[in-house]
């Protein structure tokens, strides 16, 4: 079956550490994209790849590193700059990076839970 | 910026039951999704909008993007007890062409 995967599910992280998520898709979709959750609000956009071995900022990228070295791979690592590491992460893709169109329907990954000790 | 305002922020609804969630923007939408979300999972694709006036159905669960292109709605008709999660509204940016989101409607279902 195609579809997202992410990893691990539960992720805890000692201060000072940096970690990586895992973020896997069969989908051969072009774009992929990390978005931070947070309690009551909304997603916000972490990182974003148009394509392999191109990858954009998005509105909170400050302490967070990605590459996107493969296409269907787009692992996140949380470096210890980022000062409240603790949330849900999520990864999505979409078979173009413009979002507006049928065809630009991001789909989504279940999901890591990082939390700081 | 763009912002967009999700109402009500939650709802407790008797199965059975036809309920409204709103989706609202500070700017003109050229493109609104919506998604669901159970809690601690990744979101699941429902309906996607670009016309001004466009409604979309699933199975009892209807979306409209009014003619202004500002406001979308989300109806489910005769609630049911798998309805129940978190219903987010994503919109096109006009910044840098990525999806920004509501907070969420969180829905809960009474038996």
């Amino acid at each position: 079956d195609g579809g997202i995967t992410q990893s691990p599910k539960y992720l805890f992280r000692k201060e000072g550490q940096n970690v990586t998520l895992s973020c896997e898709q069969n989908l051969n979709h072009d774009a992929m994209y990390w978005y931070r959750q947070d309690p009551g609000q909304g997603l916000r956009l972490i990182y974003y790849s148009q394509i392999v071995n191109d990858f954009q900022k998005g509105d909170i990228a400050e302490g967070y590193s990605v590459s996107r070295e493969k296409k269907e791979s787009f692992p996140l690592t949380v470096t210890s700059a980022q000062k409240n590491p603790t949330a849900f992460y999520l990864c999505a893709s979409s078979i173009f990076w413009r979002a507006g169109g049928d065809t630009d329907t991001q789909y989504f990954g279940p999901g890591t839970r990082l939390t700081v000790l | 910026s763009q912002e967009l305002e999700q109402s009500p922020q939650s709802l407790i609804v008797q199965e059975g039951k036809n309920l409204t969630i709103n989706c609202t923007s500070s700017k003109t939408l050229y493109g609104l999704y919506w998604y669901k979300q159970k809690y601690g999972e990744g979101l699941i694709f429902l309906m996607m909008l670009q016309k001004g006036g466009e409604e979309k159905s699933h199975e009892k669960i209807t979306a409209k993007l009014d003619e202004k292109k500002q406001q979308s709605s989300l109806h489910i008709t005769a609630s049911q007890p798998s309805h129940a999660g978190i219903y987010l509204c994503g919109a096109l940016s006009d910044s840098n062409y990525q999806l920004i989101w509501g907070a969420g409607t969180k829905l809960i279902i009474k038996p």
